[in-house]
């Protein structure tokens, strides 16, 4: 299989709440990035951790990458309804993007 | 910021016709363009990696003549689905890689185009 898993598979919070989603991946990587789709919709990039760093922060969104068990995750601190989505994590290797299976989110109001 | 655009977004065809699905560039030149399918609630699958002026990379399992691609230009990709199927009814993705960033492999996508064959 080409994708790498992801879970949990669909997580719904209240606002305010933080979501953490976790990835697993399969082969060597130059990063991991992380992409939030809308409903049938395209993808939005939102964040790149490179396989030198270990964690990063963008406004709300805090990724940790730990190569030795490939595997990377996600928490999105003081969640908004907005922030409803599906967030995919995609490993980056040999210039090909591999997408894991997502997390659907749901923040509830 | 990088756009891609994607047409048509939606598209419902007879079965046995051909379909053709286009991806630009907006404001970037994009050596390489990648196409992607998405079952509902379902991750993204690679379907084939397009470079402009040669032939495309496709994945194993993707039929070649089925899903012809074509990147004749620096701003332009098309995917024709050919003798569409129900069973090719999906939903099919396009991204770009700006030539002008060098280093990670960050992708700017299109909006998607939905095809339903009936």
């Amino acid at each position: 299989s080409q994708q790498g898993e992801e879970d949990p598979q669909a997580l719904s919070i209240q606002e305010g709440e933080n979501a953490t989603m976790n990835c697993s991946y399969k082969t060597s990587i130059n990063n991991l990035q992380w992409y939030r789709q809308n409903s049938g919709r395209g993808l939005v990039h939102l964040i790149l951790i490179r396989s030198n760093e270990r964690e990063k922060h963008s406004g709300r969104l805090r990724v940790t990458l730990d190569t030795s068990k490939k595997s990377s995750s996600l928490l999105i601190t003081a969640s908004r309804a907005a922030d409803t989505a599906s967030y995919f994590c995609a490993s980056d290797s040999s210039y090909k993007l591999i997408f894991g299976s997502g997390t659907r989110l749901l923040v509830r109001p | 910021g990088a756009v891609v655009s994607q047409h048509p977004s939606w598209v419902i065809c007879k079965s046995g016709t051909s379909v053709k699905i286009e991806c630009r560039s907006l404001d970037f030149q994009a050596t390489t363009m990648f196409w992607y399918r998405q079952f509902p609630k379902q991750s993204l699958m690679l379907m084939a990696t397009s470079n402009e002026g040669s032939k495309a990379t496709y994945e194993q399992g993707v039929e070649k003549d089925k899903f012809l691609i074509n990147h004749a230009s620096l701003t332009l990709s098309t995917l024709t689905v050919t003798s569409a199927h129900p069973e090719d009814s999906s939903f099919y993705i396009c991204s770009a890689r700006d030539r002008g960033v060098t280093g990670a492999n960050v992708l700017t996508f299109g909006a998607g185009s939905r095809l339903t064959v009936l």
